[in-house]
């Protein structure tokens, strides 16, 4: 148990819907990490906030947004879902950048 | 070409052979990552490593800066070993963010 608790374990939606994937990170963590992984690129950095604030932000997309709150835990919102959105997105956290980053088990997002 | 490059990119051994994963990269970073994704899907954390070698168990990983080049070795490898290995570097910035190599399909039979 890595202690990064991700909720929904898998969602399958359609396309044009928008959902909330949830993340809490480790106690005492203050860096999270979205990852998108899908068959044809592998895993990719999302986006990464410390302390409430946007820190790095990687290739997402405009119809993605996300957020972390005062209670550390973050949100990634996905709307105006394509076919192509479909993948496991992953949360990780680290005290701090540049720390070993722990994972949650990821969301499997299914869009039909 | 990919920032962070694994090879093999599929591996199958027999229980018990030593094997070596290699991840070469072409940016500046500061550290690596060594995960583990089992088929499940869930990804573990094995090692985090920015200079010299580090152990755990069976697993060693080791790293050379001025080459950029990392890898990881498990000895006397078991069947339980079977899973996708994945390095991934952090950027020279004051992220955290990572950078991905494609992963190595390890298979160990019995």
């Amino acid at each position: 148990d890595s202690g990064v608790t991700q909720t929904p374990k898998h969602l399958i939606t359609a396309t044009g819907q928008r959902v909330t994937l949830r993340c809490s990170p480790r106690s005492g963590d203050l860096s999270v990490y979205w990852y998108q992984q899908s068959l044809d690129q592998g895993l990719q950095f999302l986006i990464q906030y410390y302390n409430g604030e946007e820190r790095a932000k990687g290739n997402i997309l405009e119809r993605f947004s996300a957020q972390q709150f005062p209670d550390l835990h973050s949100e990634l919102n996905l709307s105006s879902l394509e076919l192509g959105d479909s993948a496991l997105y992953f949360c990780a956290s680290s005290p701090h950048p540049h720390q070993p980053q722990h994972f949650g088990d990821g969301t499997r997002l299914s869009i039909l | 070409k990919n920032e962070v490059e694994q090879s093999p990119q599929n591996l199958t051994a027999q229980e018990g052979e030593f094997i070596t994963i290699n991840c070469s990269y072409s940016v500046g970073i500061s550290a690596l990552h060594w995960l583990q994704q089992h088929p499940g899907g869930g990804i573990v954390s094995l090692f985090m490593l920015s200079s010299g070698k580090k152990k755990h168990g069976r697993l060693i990983a080791t790293i050379n800066i001025q080459e950029k080049h990392s890898s990881l070795h498990i000895t006397a490898s078991h069947p339980r070993d079977s899973a996708v290995y994945i390095c991934a570097a952090y950027g020279s910035g004051n992220t955290g963010k990572l950078i991905f190599g494609q992963g190595t399909t390890l298979q160990v039979k019995p």
